[in-house]
Parts: structure tokens; C-alpha cells; sequence
């Protein structure tokens, strides 16, 4: 039982350049969320999903697309890096349980836009 | 809307001295609390966390905290740290049926040799 994992562990960026970065867990959780880590701003909800085909914007949606046709798999696509957008990123995922649980984290993404 | 409030950036502590790390929120509804723990360059790990009952929740390694509805706290303590407990840590607050947790901006924990 590998968790939640993300690909990859770090990666630089040109500005204009476009990635994605990969999650996916074997737990069969239902809710899948991404996040952004800035210093002095804690984490804060970039998308998250309830389900397969399912997705919804965080607090901070813009310049970032998120699919899920998969219950595993869970990326973020960055469509035309910016500088703002370095970071690093938390892939989450917890089961739709009838009361808020524990929600699981990947070990993270260090993204560097120059 | 809830909000969560991490007053403290960075907290100092020498060891087997205790500690006490503050988080206050505001919601409107009755809320869920979560303390994270990010230990270096690792992702973040439960600490423990509140939904209902008790107002006292122990977690792991040694931390406890406590709900107080009436100051909208939930401070998180231990009664002596070691050098092992040097971590940022995270308060956090979500409501039932709400995806959108909302975490404070951290405390950085340094334990003093």
C-alpha cells in the first residue's frame, strides 16, 4: 500500500512552459484534493474532486486544470507556467466517509517557475 | 467562511521544556479541527484531531489538544518536547460535508539543545 504519491519530486519550469503533475493513490478514496504550500500562507486548495468525473475549484483555481477519470489518478496541469506559480505543491485524498476523516498526503512537488 | 489563526510564526523551546502552539478559527457553523505536523522536507501527517465529544483529543507522539467553543481555540500542547518534535506545524478547520479544509499559515517549532 504505496499511499498517495506524486511524480515528480521537483521540477524548474521556463514561464510559458506547460506541465503536469501527477497524483495517484491505491486507497480507493473517493475525495482527491490538490494544494499549494507558500511561506507564510500554509496550505491553501488549489481543486479537489469528490469522484471520477467529478472536480470543483479551491481557493485558488486560477491558471491550473485538474481531470479525474479515475478514482486513482488525480493531476494538476499547469497550461502556461508564471513565476507566481512556484511552489510546492500536496496531492491529499480521504474517503467519502459520512464525517470529515483523516485526509492523506503525498510527499510534494517543489516547482520552480524562472 | 471559515478562517483559521496561527498568531505565533515561530515558537523556540528547549527541550523537555513544554510547549504550547495557539490556533484560533472562525466559522459560523460547528467546524471539525486538525492539527498537522511537517516534519522537513516531508509532507504534512496527522497529528490529531477533534470532531466531537471530548474536548481534551490526544494525538500522536505525545501532543494533546484542546477545544474550547466559547474562545474558538484549540491550542496544541506537549508537556516536554525533544529535538524530534522540530517541525512545522499546522492548525486546520473544515465543516461537515465541506472539502475545503482551511489551514492556518504554521508555526515553525525549533527545540533548543
Amino acid at each position: 500500500n504505496a499511499g498517495v504519491t506524486q511524480t515528480p519530486k521537483f521540477q524548474v519550469l521556463k514561464t510559458g512552459q506547460s506541465m503536469t503533475l501527477q497524483c495517484a493513490q491505491d486507497m480507493n478514496h473517493e475525495y482527491m484534493s490538490w494544494y499549494r504550500q507558500d511561506p507564510g500562507m500554509g496550505l491553501r486548495l488549489i481543486h479537489y474532486s469528490v469522484g471520477a468525473g467529478i472536480t470543483d475549484q479551491g481557493e485558488v483555481p486560477n491558471g491550473y486544470n485538474v481531470s479525474r477519470s479515475t478514482t486513482e489518478d488525480f493531476p494538476l496541469r499547469l497550461l502556461s507556467a508564471a513565476p507566481s506559480q512556484t511552489s510546492v505543491y500536496f496531492c491529499a485524498s480521504r474517503p467519502a466517509s459520512g464525517s470529515p476523516s483523516t485526509q492523506y498526503f503525498g510527499p510534494g512537488t517543489r516547482l520552480t517557475v524562472l | 467562511a471559515q478562517s483559521v489563526t496561527q498568531l505565533d510564526s515561530q515558537v523556540p523551546v528547549f527541550e523537555e521544556a513544554p510547549v504550547e502552539l495557539r490556533c484560533n478559527y472562525s466559522s459560523s457553523v460547528s467546524v471539525y479541527l486538525f492539527w498537522y505536523v511537517q516534519y522537513p522536507n516531508q509532507g504534512l501527517q496527522l497529528l490529531l484531531k477533534y470532531l466531537s465529544g471530548s474536548t481534551l483529543v490526544k494525538g500522536i507522539n505525545g501532543f494533546e489538544a484542546e477545544f474550547n467553543k466559547s474562545q474558538t481555540s484549540f491550542h496544541l500542547r506537549k508537556p516536554s518536547v525533544h529535538i524530534s518534535d522540530t517541525a512545522e506545524y499546522f492548525c486546520a478547520v473544515t465543516r461537515f460535508g465541506n472539502e475545503k479544509l482551511t489551514f492556518g499559515t504554521g508555526t515553525r517549532l525549533t527545540i533548543i539543545p
